[in-house]
């Protein structure tokens, strides 16, 4: 059974400071996603990550895939409140239709 | 662009009761998935329809059925409810046959069973 674990589960900061979350597993994915989910909502794609060692950058967020495929880092500069709201990635394996999803980690950025 | 489309989006069953969720996209997007969400546990899939005229179980489909009606709608069934079954439901389409699709997701169903 692939697994995602994310880290830190819970994070609160001020406005203004770094963040950094990772997503690791023991199996190798052929992609990973980054969704933000808001209260009340589904969640929303972020990025997708598909080769090994790829960086990429959306504004003020920057997410990285592990040279082996088996991880991911989500960093977030200058944290807004804004950015408040729960973080999930999510990985498949080549050919599949299915991704599993990690447990999240939950963010508030205090103004 | 409605997107997917999810109804009702609150719902109280009695242990025992009936109900079907509905969900609808207008995306054309060939695949579709209920997943279910609670606390600590992150998303996990009940059931996907990787294209029309095919269903497969996820994870968790114990207590679930599903339909895929045509291309934009995929129902998922809770035929007796049972209060393990109290969650948000989520349903998704995406169009995987491109690598760097993602899901798209509706805004949920939260479900009491009491």
């Amino acid at each position: 059974t692939q697994l995602l674990e994310q880290s830190p589960q819970f994070l609160s900061i001020q406005e203004g400071e770094n963040l950094t979350v990772y997503c690791n597993s023991s199996s190798v994915f052929s992609s990973l996603q980054w969704y933000r989910q808001e209260p009340g909502e589904g969640p929303v794609l972020l990025v997708t990550v598909v080769t090994g060692g790829e960086v990429k950058k959306l504004k003020r967020l920057t997410f990285q895939f592990g040279d082996a495929r088996k991880d991911s880092s989500l960093h977030i500069t200058a944290a807004q409140p804004g950015d408040t709201g729960l973080y999930l990635c999510a990985g498949g394996g080549s050919g599949t239709y299915k991704y599993i999803f990690g447990t999240g980690t939950r963010l508030k950025v205090l103004a | 662009n409605a997107g997917v489309t999810q109804t009702p989006k609150f719902q109280v069953l009695k242990t025992g009761q009936s109900m079907t969720l509905q969900c609808a996209q207008d995306m054309n997007h060939n695949s579709m998935y209920w997943y279910r969400q609670d606390p600590g546990m992150g998303l996990r899939l009940i059931y996907y329809s990787a294209s029309e005229g095919t269903t497969d179980k996820g994870e968790v489909p114990n207590g679930y059925n599903v339909s895929r009606l045509n291309k934009r709608e995929f129902s998922l069934r809770l035929e007796s409810a049972a209060p393990s079954q109290t969650s948000v439901y989520f349903c998704a389409s995406s169009e995987l046959s491109r690598t760097n699709y993602g899901y798209t997701f509706g805004s949920g169903t939260r479900l009491t069973v009491v």
